[in-house]
């Protein structure tokens, strides 16, 4: 059973389509994540949710827009897509328990190529 | 603002050989401290993890890491690497409400 599952795992576009990754967890966490690893495998947060409230949004373009419908679920969207957005987005969720300590439960990740 | 260093890009051994990855952070406060392995096409995996007390952590796989808090070192080591060690290796940081921050990551590349 996956813990933290990702979809699609592969994504081929053409510039200026919209297209979306959906992640799910089966941990019973209350923060998800998205991650943004780039050709030099660089690992940038792009957003975290914690129980469906948004609570990291970092530097990101407005194209990018992430919707949690209940904290098993974080997907992201992305809108008129860009060559500079080919990268692996990565899905993560972490632990509350009163203390987010950071730790990080990944799932294989989503390798988008924009043509 | 917390940082994350690993000072080397590409580690070559020898299948046998022990290892070392070195990592330094910083950060204000008592960190929590992580190391992930990334092998090709995967996400990435908790390797071990430092929170407080015992500085030397064990974790899977027979690796282990050290805290040295004067150093702001976290280095991870190995005494026999397998072939199948070969990877990516990223040091973190973790911080309040979960926004870790990532080193650059160690290529580990294992001769036969």
């Amino acid at each position: 059973d996956t813990a933290v599952s990702q979809t699609p795992k592969y994504l081929v576009t053409q510039m200026g389509n919209d297209k979306s990754i959906k992640c799910e967890q089966n941990l019973g966490h209350d923060t998800m994540y998205w991650y943004k690893q780039d050709s030099k495998k660089f690992l940038k947060i792009m957003f975290s949710y914690n129980n469906k409230e948004l609570i990291i949004n970092e530097t990101v373009p407005n194209r990018f827009s992430p919707k949690s419908p209940d904290k098993a679920h974080l997907n992201l969207h992305i809108n008129s897509l860009e060559l500079g957005d080919s990268a692996v987005y990565f899905c993560a969720s972490s632990p509350i328990g009163g203390l987010n300590t950071g730790e990080l439960f990944f799932g294989e990740g989503s390798r988008l190529t924009v043509l | 603002a917390q940082s994350v260093t690993q000072p080397d890009i590409h580690i070559t051994v020898s299948e046998g050989a022990s290892l070392e990855l070195r990592c330094n952070y910083s950060y204000g406060a008592t960190p929590y401290l992580f190391w992930y392995v990334q092998s090709p096409g995967q996400g990435l995996q908790l390797l071990l993890k430092y929170f407080s007390g015992d500085t030397l952590v064990q974790g899977i796989k027979g690796f282990e890491a050290e805290f040295k808090r004067s150093q702001s070192s976290f280095n991870l080591r190995k005494p026999s690497v397998h072939w199948s060690d070969a990877a990516e290796y990223f040091c973190a940081v973790g911080a309040e409400a979960g926004k870790s921050t990532f080193g650059d990551g160690t290529t580990l590349t294992v001769k036969p």
